[in-house]
């Protein structure tokens, strides 16, 4: 089962920063956090990944608390092309083939 | 920008009947894996590959199901006798590294058993 905890759905004005928190309050020390995102039916998107530091990239930022037992996942400047279910995903770090095991996700739709 | 492809995007065939889907992973990746998706519902892992074998199985991932990489760029999933259950969404992914490194995901094949 998923290690984490997302609210089902979000809503967010285009243009706006979009903010989407991700509690995984069990993550052990050698989980990084990763976000996918899937567009309708399409195949799951990566978007970004971290261990203990704040990242970014050029499709978003990714901020993890201190204690890493929560992070947000923001979309600086979302558009209409965002709205796409986002998954919050924690996974170890090992040799050899690592599974994604994707909950419910976060619905985010973005408004005109 | 590389991508990984998969054939055929939709696939409809009688229960009982054997189905391959094809996938050509992004070319210099190791790490090959499916899942699947059922309409509504969550992306559920199947199987990972890696050095010509499988390195995990799920529980969905039972006889029915076999894997294969027949040359250097395919990868193909064969469900042997097809069930109405097994109509999905079918997602190919790879990866350069199984650690920390990203999966890429192919657009999906559209399962439909009749």
């Amino acid at each position: 089962d998923a290690k984490t905890t997302q609210p089902p759905s979000m809503d967010c004005a285009e243009g706006r920063a979009a903010n989407l928190p991700c509690n995984h309050s069990t993550i052990s020390g050698n989980e990084y956090v990763y976000w996918y995102r899937q567009i309708h039916s399409q195949g799951p998107q990566y978007i970004i990944h971290g261990l203990k530091n704040n990242e970014t990239n050029e499709m978003a930022s990714l901020i993890i608390t201190e204690d890493r037992k929560s992070s947000t996942l923001i979309l600086p400047h979302a558009t209409l092309r965002d709205t796409a279910v986002y998954y919050c995903i924690v996974r170890p770090v090992h040799q050899g083939a690592q599974k994604l095991v994707f909950g419910q996700g976060t619905r985010l739709t973005i408004n005109p | 920008e590389p991508e990984v492809t998969q054939t055929p995007s939709h696939q409809v065939t009688q229960m009982g009947q054997e189905v391959i889907l094809r996938c050509v992973p992004i070319s210099n990746h190791l790490y090959f894996y499916w899942y699947r998706q059922i309409l509504g519902q969550k992306v559920e892992f199947l199987v990972s590959f890696y050095n010509n074998e499988i390195s995990e199985k799920s529980e969905i991932f039972d006889d029915q199901f076999s894997v294969e990489r027949p040359d250097g760029s395919n990868f193909t999933l064969k469900i042997r006798s097809t069930k109405l259950e097994d109509s999905a969404m079918y997602f190919c992914a790879s990866s350069d590294s199984g650690g920390a490194y990203e999966q890429y995901f192919g657009p999906g094949t559209r399962l439909t058993v009749t």
